[in-house]
């Protein structure tokens, strides 16, 4: 039961654009959100999170929205760069300290 | 401050055998989660440790266990292997502050490989 779903598995975007990633959530419980990036043999690494009391948070190019009506969030990166080119992934948690993670998108970058 | 740790890195192993994979975890942190991911299925939780005891289990069969070590350090191991246990194994380190969590810090994983 896959309770974080990421549905592009793939995304391609000219350098200087803006990426948005999106994730779909099920779980009304979940309280807290958060995008990790992965390169090829790393592991991921954390890039931004989102607590449910915020539906906006920014950490220089990254922007994280959340609609908790439609249980749905959003990455967007501007302006897109090469270096951002990897997968990334969406996780969420709620008590206990589970995070559920989504199946990931890989973003191509185009120079 | 050392990041997440994982050994071995890489591994081959042939069906029926078992293997083991050890995570040291950042300094400080107590909360010892381990994921496996596959392609197409993304990081599918296995287990989480607090010091030395199990809080939370995903759903994978018996075959997979885990343990904590009174300095946080975490093994797991996988008996009985398949070949659907391909897999990249990674564990990551949380810390708690006041009891609100945080983010998940993950080591480089362990690629295991079964023939």
């Amino acid at each position: 039961d896959q309770q974080v779903k990421q549905n592009s598995p793939s995304l391609s975007v000219q350098e200087g654009r803006i990426s948005i990633l999106n994730c779909d959530y099920t779980n009304s419980m979940f309280d807290y959100f958060l995008w990790y990036k992965k390169y090829p043999a790393e592991g991921p690494t954390f890039l931004i999170s989102i607590s449910s009391i915020k539906d906006k948070n920014e950490d220089g190019r990254f922007t994280v929205f959340l609609n908790k009506s439609a249980k749905h969030l959003s990455l967007h990166i501007v302006p897109s760069q090469p270096g951002d080119s990897a997968v990334y992934f969406c996780a969420a948690s709620g008590t206990g300290n589970q995070f559920y993670f989504g199946t990931g998108t890989s973003l191509t970058v185009i120079p | 401050k050392a990041g997440v740790t994982q050994t071995p890195r890489y591994l081959i192993k042939t069906r029926g055998q078992q293997v083991t994979l050890s995570c040291s975890p950042i300094s400080g942190h107590r909360s010892v989660s381990w994921y496996q991911q596959t392609p197409g299925q993304g990081l599918q939780f296995l287990f989480e440790y607090f010091s030395e005891t199990q809080r939370n289990k995903g759903n994978f069969p018996g075959r997979f266990s885990g343990r904590q070590f009174s300095n946080s350090r975490s093994e797991m191991n996988v008996s009985t292997l398949e070949l659907g246990d391909s897999a990249l194994y990674l564990c990551a380190s949380l810390t708690l502050l006041a009891g609100v969590t945080g983010e998940l810090f993950f080591g480089e994983g362990s690629r295991l490989t079964v023939l």
